[in-house]
C-alpha cells in the first residue's frame, strides 16, 4: 500500500524557523513534492527532491533521505503569510505521472 | 492569464442530479488531472489523461465520468449525485508522464456541495 505521514498540526511563531516532516511507505519511488495550500485556494508548488540531500530555496528547504522514506520541509524567517497547509507528496511510479499526497500539515504561525 | 481554468467555483445540487465541472489549461502541457480533496483536506488523485488517452483510473465510482475533447481540456461529469460527493475539486496539469520535476498546476477549484 502507499501511505504518507505528517502532523496534523503546529504552530510556530513569526520571525522563527519551523520544520515539518513527512514520512512514506510507498511501492516504489520517483520524486517527492512540498505543496503550500493556504485556506480556500489550490496547492502551489514549492519543492522538488529526489536525490537524497536539501535543496535549498530562499527561506524554504527540503531535505531527503531516501533509505529512511524520510523528508522535511524547513521554513526559516517566518512570516504570518506562511500560515498555511503544507503537503508532501509522493511520486512512486516512474512510468505513470501519479502523485500520492499526504493529509497535510497546518501551520499556524502566532505574533 | 489563468493557467489552469475550472468553472465552476461554487456548486450547490441537490441529490440525484447529474452536473459537470469545467477545466482547461493554456500551458500546452499534454497530462491533466482529476483531484478529489475531502472535508479533512486529503487529496486524492481521480483520474488522469495524457493527449485525451485515459492513463489512471482509480477506484471511483462509475457515476463519474471525465471526458477529454482535446489536450487542453479536461471535464468531469457526475451522474446520481450523492451526499458523499460533496468535496472540493480540483483540476491539474503538467508537461509529460516522466518528467515532474515542477509537479502539477492545480486550478482554483471547485466546491461542489450535495444538499
Amino acid at each position: 500500500g502507499q501511505n504518507i505521514d505528517q502532523p496534523t498540526e503546529m504552530t510556530a511563531t513569526e520571525g522563527a524557523i519551523v520544520q515539518i516532516n513527512c514520512t512514506y511507505q510507498t511501492s516504489g519511488f520517483n520524486g517527492l513534492f512540498w505543496y503550500q495550500q493556504h485556506a480556500g485556494e489550490a496547492p502551489t508548488f514549492l519543492s522538488y527532491n529526489v536525490l537524497d540531500g536539501l535543496e535549498e530555496k530562499g527561506r524554504f528547504s527540503s531535505f531527503l533521505s531516501r533509505s529512511k522514506g524520510y523528508s522535511y520541509l524547513l521554513l526559516k524567517e517566518l512570516q504570518m503569510k506562511d500560515s498555511a497547509s503544507y503537503l508532501c507528496a509522493v511520486r512512486a511510479d516512474s512510468s505513470a505521472s501519479k502523485i500520492i499526497f499526504g493529509s497535510g500539515t497546518r501551520l499556524s504561525i502566532r505574533p | 492569464d489563468t493557467a489552469v481554468s475550472q468553472t465552476p467555483k461554487y456548486l450547490v445540487t441537490q441529490m440525484g442530479n447529474d452536473k459537470s465541472i469545467k477545466c482547461e489549461q493554456n500551458l500546452g502541457h499534454d497530462t491533466m488531472y482529476w483531484y478529489k480533496q475531502d472535508s479533512k483536506k486529503f487529496l486524492k488523485i481521480m483520474f488522469s489523461y495524457n493527449n485525451k488517452e485515459l492513463i489512471i483510473n482509480e477506484t471511483v465510482p462509475n457515476r463519474f465520468s471525465p471526458k477529454s475533447p482535446d489536450k487542453a481540456h479536461l471535464n468531469l461529469h457526475i451522474n446520481s449525485l450523492e451526499l458523499g460527493d460533496s468535496a472540493v475539486y480540483f483540476c491539474a496539469s503538467s508537461q509529460g508522464r516522466g518528467q515532474l520535476s515542477y509537479g502539477y498546476t492545480f486550478g482554483s477549484g471547485t466546491r461542489l456541495t450535495v444538499v
